[in-house]
């Protein structure tokens, strides 16, 4: 079974610049999440969606980040415009079953942003 | 307010001692705790999680973890560590009283086991 799947790896980009990370969950998976870690600190949580619906979404900053899953399966996250600030990992996990508390999410390997 | 703590930034240990990463939440509900190790340049991969029942849990890789309700603990546990267990451990929480069942992650505890 293929794991959670996240492009491009690696982002370098210019302040100012847009930029937009793309994911495709397990498949089946109902939940997926966008998580952002600095460096040597834990995930913290961007977004959730529950199939299309976004259903936590507090934690992102509406002003210039946003995110869509377009029929309830991949999912983006743009920047637009990407400070210097934003330089992180961007990660995206899923989990089975919308609404569930103990379900596993299961995490793909990243994407590495550097803002210059 | 909910948290969670990984007291240790750094555990070292020697190949074949036992190793230990601590874990502890703040009490809110009921929790359902889970372990994820990370490698360089990779994501969180799953370890093992408690949810209810048997307070000792075994997971992947000959890591197990205890449930400790009375001190809030879920301390991670490998009876005899390898140089590959070398990596970044987080716990992470959710608590049955949050209904948006968000992650709480600790910081991290960077585990460094020598030859």
């Amino acid at each position: 079974e293929a794991g959670v799947v996240q492009s491009p790896r690696y982002k370098i980009i210019e302040k100012k610049q847009p930029v937009a990370f793309w994911c495709n969950p397990i498949s089946g998976h109902n939940t997926l999440y966008w998580y952002l870690q600095n460096l040597g600190q834990g995930p913290e949580l961007l977004i959730r969606y529950e199939n299309e619906e976004a259903v936590d979404d507090s934690q992102l900053p509406k002003d210039r980040f946003s995110a869509e899953r377009l029929k309830g399966v991949d999912s983006t996250l743009k920047i637009q415009p990407a400070e210097l600030g934003d330089s992180a990992v961007y990660l995206c996990a899923s989990s089975l079953r919308s609404g569930s508390l103990t379900d596993t999410q299961y995490f793909g390997p990243g994407t590495r942003l550097t803002v210059l | 307010a909910q948290s969670v703590a990984q007291p240790e930034d750094q555990v070292n240990v020697a190949e074949g001692n036992p190793l230990t990463v601590k874990c502890t939440y703040s009490v809110s509900g009921n929790p359902y705790l889970f372990w994820y190790v990370q490698y360089p340049n990779r994501g969180l991969q799953f370890l093992l999680k408690y949810i209810t029942g048997d307070n000792l849990v075994k997971g992947s890789y000959g890591f197990e973890a205890e449930f400790n309700k009375s001190q809030t603990s879920f301390h991670l546990k490998k009876p005899s560590a390898l140089v590959s267990d070398s990596a970044l451990y987080f716990c992470a929480v959710r608590w049955e009283t949050d209904s948006w069942g968000k992650f709480q992650f600790g910081a991290g505890t960077q585990v460094v086991v020598t030859p």
